[in-house]
Formats: structure tokens, C-alpha cells, sequence
């Protein structure tokens, strides 16, 4: 089965531009994450979708950070306006239900100058 | 807030030389899971592990989980280039979600 599709894999913008990163889960798929990951650290937990719900926002910057999944499908990840910060790797995951394990995008680094 | 800590944070080796790396939690988990990161890739799942003394093998890789359920390691036996990567351990949460630690980077030189 093909993997987690994210884009794009590289962004560089200024502090206060905005961005945005996309996802395509594995199809069938019903449960997407999008964790940070910040250089020598592990991945942080952003969101969590089950289909095109919410189930846990709770470590979202919500004043600047935005997701949604409309369709239950995509979904898409938003910064506006980016810090410095927020230079880090996005990983967006999806599995099955919560019960399966994950996989991984291979994510997409963001530089914030 | 359930911590894991990680260590060594670096660790350098020879091919052919053994490594161990170890994931301590602040309290009992229930699950816990091993992943390997290489450079420009997201997290792949190496193994599960839910019993405390529990020993899981995979080719070269041994997992054991402590008794207690507040620790575990990786033991990699006659490393191999292809081993190089970060190897994370997460914690899986009553409700499924995971909870990483900062992962412990292992560069095998041929």
C-alpha cells in the first residue's frame, strides 16, 4: 500500500510569513496525527483527527497554529504567522484506527529566518 | 506528566561492535514501542512491547522490557552501517497516543 504522503518536503520562509504543509493519509486510514519534531528532540504531538473530528488539540499554539480535515481525508497544517521557534520538522502519521500503529510521512522541515 | 528519558543521547561504534540504549519512565507504562528514524524520514515502528520482562527479537535487535515497567533497552548485536538512525522509544497512552522521547542518535562506521 503506498505510504503517508506529505509536501512539501522542504520550506524556508521569514518570522511572520505564513505556511502551510498537506497530508495524504493511507487509504482507509481513519485516525491522522501531525507531531513536531524539533532538532535533538523527539516527536510532539499537535492534533489528532479521527475522520474529520478533533479528538485532541490540546498541545496546539492555537493562536497561531491551525488543521483541518474537511473530507476526513487530507488534511492540512497551518502556521501564520511562523517564529523563529517553529523551525522543526512536521510529521503528519495515520493508522487504521487507534488501536493500530502508526506510519509516518516523511515530513516536512520547515526553517523559519 | 509521564517523562521518558533516553540514553546515551549520542553513541559512536564500530561495524561489528554491540550497543545497548536504554528509555527510563517516570512511572509504570503499559505499552511501550521502538522506533527508528533515519535522516529525512519519519519514524518507523521497530516493536511493541506490553509485558513487564518481556524480550522481543528482530534479527539482531533485542528489546527487553523491565520487570517493573518503568524501563527498557535495545540491544543491537554486530552493528552494521545500515543501523545508523535515531532510535526513539514512545510511550502509548491508555487512549493511544503516543509520547516520545528525545531519542538516542547511533552512527555505525564502516
Amino acid at each position: 500500500e503506498a505510504g503517508v504522503a506529505q509536501s512539501p518536503r522542504y520550506k524556508i520562509i521569514e518570522k511572520r510569513q505564513s505556511v502551510a504543509f498537506w497530508c495524504n493519509p493511507i487509504s482507509g486510514h481513519a485516525t491522522l496525527y501531525w507531531y513536531q519534531q524539533i532538532l535533538g528532540q523527539g516527536p510532539k504531538l499537535l492534533i489528532q483527527f479521527q475522520n474529520n473530528g478533533v479528538v485532541d488539540d490540546s498541545q496546539l499554539p492555537k493562536d497561531r497554529f491551525s488543521a483541518e480535515r474537511l473530507k476526513g481525508v487530507d488534511s492540512t497544517l497551518k502556521i501564520q504567522p511562523a517564529k523563529l521557534e517553529d523551525s522543526a520538522v512536521y510529521l503528519c502519521a495515520s493508522s487504521r484506527t487507534v488501536l493500530y500503529g502508526y506510519t509516518f510521512g516523511s515530513g516536512t522541515r520547515l526553517t523559519v529566518v | 506528566t509521564q517523562l521518558l528519558e533516553q540514553s546515551p543521547q549520542f553513541l559512536s561504534i564500530q561495524e561489528g561492535e554491540n550497543l545497548t540504549v536504554y528509555c527510563n519512565s517516570s512511572s509504570v507504562f503499559s505499552s511501550l514501542q521502538w522506533y527508528r528514524q533515519e535522516p529525512g524520514e519519519g519514524p518507523v515502528l521497530l516493536v511493541t512491547v506490553v509485558t513487564g520482562g518481556e524480550v522481543k527479537k528482530l534479527k539482531r535487535l533485542t528489546f527487553q522490557f523491565g520487570d517493573a515497567r518503568k524501563d527498557s533497552s535495545l540491544h543491537i548485536t554486530a552493528a552494521q552501517p545500515g543501523d545508523t538512525g535515531l532510535y526513539l522509544c514512545a510511550l502509548r497512552s491508555n487512549d493511544y497516543k503516543l509520547s516520545f522521547g528525545a531519542g538516542t542518535t547511533v552512527t555505525v562506521r564502516a
